[in-house]
């Protein structure tokens, strides 16, 4: 089955301790992004991939980091989260970037 | 700047017609989309206009104007399965793949 996958779905952490969410897709796409979603804001972009060792920043990437050392895989680092990132995260993928973006299930994240 | 509106909350019966309004002003475009989220999952693609006109899929439709920078998302015979987010995004850049959300809209069906 053709899926975005993401772990963990839910995390509870606390403030800076360094924690990893990973992300894969099964569908050959060369582009990934991640999103957060939050009340009254909508998605907004945090970084974007348009293929391998290819990344750049989205509209709030301050705090984030990512690699993409192979296709498949997107994971967003938070290196020393705050509570500001309390959010739901969305990882999502396309062929190229032109096309539908495919949403991954959603990472719930609340940092105390 | 970049800026997507859509209403923030429409209630409609069930069996029913209902059209979500989205109008956008964004530096560049390249399609539209409409993706449908049920609270606390992922968005789902719904449909994808790059020329102007009606595009149906089934009991969805949604139609663009570029010229008038503006978008409608029609669904028809409203089932309760409908409640939902509606989120008409934007297409800014061919060479970022950067979508611009606009906050959506929730739709709630009543019997």
């Amino acid at each position: 089955e053709a899926q975005v996958t993401q772990n963990p779905r839910y995390l509870i952490t606390v403030t800076g301790k360094k924690l990893t969410v990973t992300c894969s897709q099964n569908m050959n796409h060369e582009y990934m992004s991640w999103y957060r979603q939050d009340p009254g804001l909508g998605l907004r972009q945090i970084y974007y991939s348009m293929n391998v060792e290819v990344t750049d920043k989205g509209d709030v990437p301050e705090g984030y980091k990512v690699s993409r050392k192979e296709k498949r895989n997107f994971p967003l680092i938070l290196e020393s989260p705050s509570p500001n990132q309390t959010s739901l995260y969305f990882c999502a993928s396309s062929l190229d970037g032109t096309d539908t973006q495919y949403f991954g299930p959603g990472t719930r994240l609340t940092v105390l | 700047g970049q800026n997507i509106d859509q209403p923030t909350e429409m209630t409609a019966t069930e069996g029913a017609i209902v059209q979500i309004n989205c109008t956008y002003q964004t530096s560049g475009f390249n399609g539209l989309f409409w993706y449908q989220q049920h609270a606390g999952e992922a968005p789902t693609f719904l449909s994808y206009n790059v020329l102007d006109g009606l595009e149906e899929k089934g009991r969805f439709s949604s139609f663009l104007s570029r010229s008038k920078g503006y978008s409608y998302l029609l669904l028809k015979e409203l089932q309760m399965k409908d409640s939902a987010s509606y989120l008409c995004a934007v297409h800014g850049s061919s060479n970022t793949g950067k979508l611009i959300f606009g906050q959506g809209t929730t739709l709630q069906v009543k019997p």
